[in-house]
């Protein structure tokens, strides 16, 4: 089963500052893998995804992550943070019928 | 269109009661999840399922029960409520999940005391 981990629990930036988000997965092959947000006291909501067309995936309000085999990670990024990115952000991966969430990063962004 | 719809948002049970958590969505999906998540934990799948008629279990079943008649509505039971079931817990749906992605619903949040 595929699995991820995300490397920090806990980002803080600065507003403006650019933002990454870490991500590590397990797998001998190419997988999807998926990131997600969550606000305070929300539900979830896809950030972007990869299926393999293009390694540089770009998401909603601004996010980016890229895909790099040879380091099997799946990094989050932003180039300038807002206020309103302060959220927890999930990094998930395919596993059989279902998906495997990471233990999410909680981003904190500071004015 | 609604999307995922989950009931109640929030609920207080106390130890030894029972609930049912509803959930149904509407854009024709086989698969459907339940999830609870507890601080610093991630989501947690409790019971999948992947059309009607199918469930299986996922990672974290004890102490809950599903079923799926239809394909639009997934309940999740919780039989003689713990103070351990305390969570939230999401329901999703998906056309293909290894695709796609998830539909989430916005979620409800279980108190036992």
């Amino acid at each position: 089963a595929q699995s991820v981990t995300q490397l920090d629990s806990h980002v803080s930036v600065s507003e403006g500052t650019p933002v990454l988000l870490r991500c590590n997965y397990s797998s001998s092959y190419s997988p999807s893998l998926f990131w997600y947000v969550q606000h305070p006291n929300k539900g979830l909501q896809l950030l972007l995804k990869y299926t393999s067309a293009a390694t540089l995936v770009k998401g909603i309000n601004g996010f980016e992550a890229e895909f790099k085999k040879s380091e099997t990670s799946f990094h989050l990024t932003k180039p300038s943070a807002h206020m309103s990115d302060a959220a927890e952000y999930f990094c998930v991966a395919p596993s059989g019928y279902a998906l495997n969430f990471g233990k999410g990063t909680s981003l904190l962004v500071t004015p | 269109n609604a999307g995922v719809t989950q009931t109640p948002k929030f609920r207080i049970l106390k130890i030894g009661q029972s609930m049912t958590l509803q959930c149904t969505q509407d854009m024709n999906h086989n698969y459907m999840y339940w999830y609870r998540q507890d601080p610093g934990m991630g989501l947690k799948l409790i019971y999948y399922s992947v059309g009607a008629g199918i469930t299986d279990k996922g990672e974290v079943p004890n102490g809950y029960n599903v079923s799926r008649s239809t394909t639009e509505d997934f309940p999740l039971r919780l039989e003689l409520a713990a103070p351990s079931q305390t969570s939230v817990y999401f329901c999703a749906s998906s056309f293909n999940p290894g695709g796609d992605g998830y539909t989430f619903g916005s979620g409800t949040r279980l108190t036992v005391v």
